[in-house]
């Protein structure tokens, strides 16, 4: 059974710092593997999606990367603004085909001002 | 619309009242998926169609829940007699898994509230 696990699973940081956010599960023969921000009260919104076969996806202030036989993922965020302060999310899916996700617990982010 | 759109927002009910969701996935995508999310937890996977396979049920936490997908569109979930731990919130996500690359967009969610 694959098993997602994110750390940390809060963190505050000063304005501007550079983070990362870390992302491990157990069975490494996954499809693609999805990164999500979830504001207070609100669904999810795709960040980046990695295909297994890639290494690592940009978008804007976002990079992140995937090493599949390790099992880990990482979310790099840039330049952090207040408006990042969200929950982050990872999330798998298995097999050669893609299906059902298996997502992590989130890290809750929040940047101060 | 552009998005998964989902119906009601929010929904307060009483023990063992009937419920139904709704959720209505971006057009042309035939992956749908039900995921439940209680106060302060992680995503539970409910439900998983795809095309006209048959669902994946296995998240479906007891009968009492039920969902279906009509003419591979429009989803509803079904919660019969509910009760007070199924109180959460109910998000709907959506993909093209045809070609495309398997990204879920999800919407905004269906608060469940059973006093």
């Amino acid at each position: 059974k694959q098993e997602v696990t994110q750390i940390p699973a809060a963190l505050s940081v000063p304005e501007g710092e550079n983070l990362v956010l870390n992302c491990s599960f157990t069975d490494s023969a996954i499809y693609n593997l999805q990164w999500f921000r979830q504001d207070p009260g609100k669904g999810l919104t795709s960040l980046l999606l990695i295909q297994s076969s890639q290494r690592e996806q940009t978008s804007g202030r976002l990079n992140a990367s995937l090493d599949k036989s390790s099992g880990r993922s990482t979310l790099y965020i840039a330049a952090s603004q207040p408006g990042d302060s969200a929950t982050y999310l990872c999330a798998v899916s298995p097999g050669t085909s893609g299906s059902r996700l298996t997502f992590g617990e989130g890290t809750q982010l929040t940047v101060n001002p | 619309g552009a998005g998964v759109s989902q119906s009601p927002s929010n929904k307060v009910t009483e023990k063992g009242k009937d419920v139904e969701l709704r959720c209505d996935p971006i057009s042309g995508h035939t992956a749908l998926y039900w995921y439940r999310q209680s106060l302060g937890q992680g995503l539970e996977f409910l439900i998983y169609f795809q095309g006209n396979s048959a669902p994946d049920k296995s998240g479906l936490p007891s009968d009492r829940f039920s969902a279906e997908r009509t003419g591979g569109s429009v989803s509803t979930l079904t919660i019969q007699r509910t009760q007070q731990e199924d109180s959460a919130v109910y998000l709907c996500a959506s993909s093209r898994t045809s070609g495309g690359t398997g990204e879920l967009f999800f919407g905004e969610g269906s608060r469940l509230t059973v006093l």
